[in-house]
């Protein structure tokens, strides 16, 4: 069955530092989205993505963020200098034009 | 803005005891609800879509049903192993976002 992945599973780095999440959604889904979940928090809506470009983001999703599709597969979530409350979890999701969002395993990222 | 409030914040069942979660929403336009399991460390798994009211859907011990104001999660002889988070969410606008609830967390014991 297909599903999104997501890489690398856990990432530490140093407030500062820029990080990129990768993700690969599932073959044919058109929208793809980032959420962030912080430890013991709600699931929480980043940006979504649409024909190459962003077709909404929330107010967390300032300049510090970025997103790309760099190719017919990836998907791939920047963030630039780091904070401390940039600590949490960051989930990948995807979807066809019609029904229900499949998220990824979500990647782990650890700013110390 | 949307807003989605779950209840009970945690829920403790024993194996067989049958029960229910609450989802009620706020939403301009519902398109759809979600709901989802969360296991720990792990990205939410999609359980069920419900568009309109009076909609039901079940899978296993598992029944989702769909009023204008809220959802209900019924869970029917649970299992230790439907030891979870439980998430809802709703979808609205062209873009598809989700605004999520904070969830319950069910535990069955055995």
């Amino acid at each position: 069955e297909p599903e999104v992945t997501q890489t690398p599973s856990h990432q530490v780095t140093q407030m500062g530092q820029e990080v990129i999440l990768r993700c690969v959604p599932i073959s044919n889904h058109l929208y793809f989205y980032w959420y962030r979940q912080i430890l013991g928090q709600k699931v929480e809506f980043l940006v979504s993505f649409y024909n190459n470009e962003i077709s909404e983001k929330s107010e967390i999703f300032d300049d510090q963020f970025s997103v790309e599709r760099p190719d017919g597969s990836n998907f791939t979530l920047k963030i630039r200098s780091t904070k401390l409350e940039d600590s949490a979890m960051y989930f990948c999701a995807s979807k066809t034009d019609r029904g229900e969002q499949y998220f990824g395993p979500g990647t782990r990222l650890t700013v110390t | 803005e949307d807003q989605v409030t779950q209840s009970p914040e945690a829920l403790r069942l024993q194996e067989g005891e049958s029960s229910s979660l609450n989802c009620s929403y706020t939403v301009s336009g519902l398109r759809g609800l979600f709901w989802y399991r969360q296991d720990p460390g792990k990205g939410p798994e999609f359980l069920f879509t419900l568009y309109s009211a009076g909609e039901e859907k079940e899978k296993e011990r598992l029944k989702a049903t769909l009023t204008k104001k809220e959802s209900f999660l019924h869970i029917t002889a649970p299992k230790p192993e439907d030891s979870a988070t439980y998430l809802c969410a709703v979808e609205r606008g062209s873009n598809y976002k989700l605004t999520f609830g904070k969830g319950t967390l069910l535990t069955v014991n055995p």
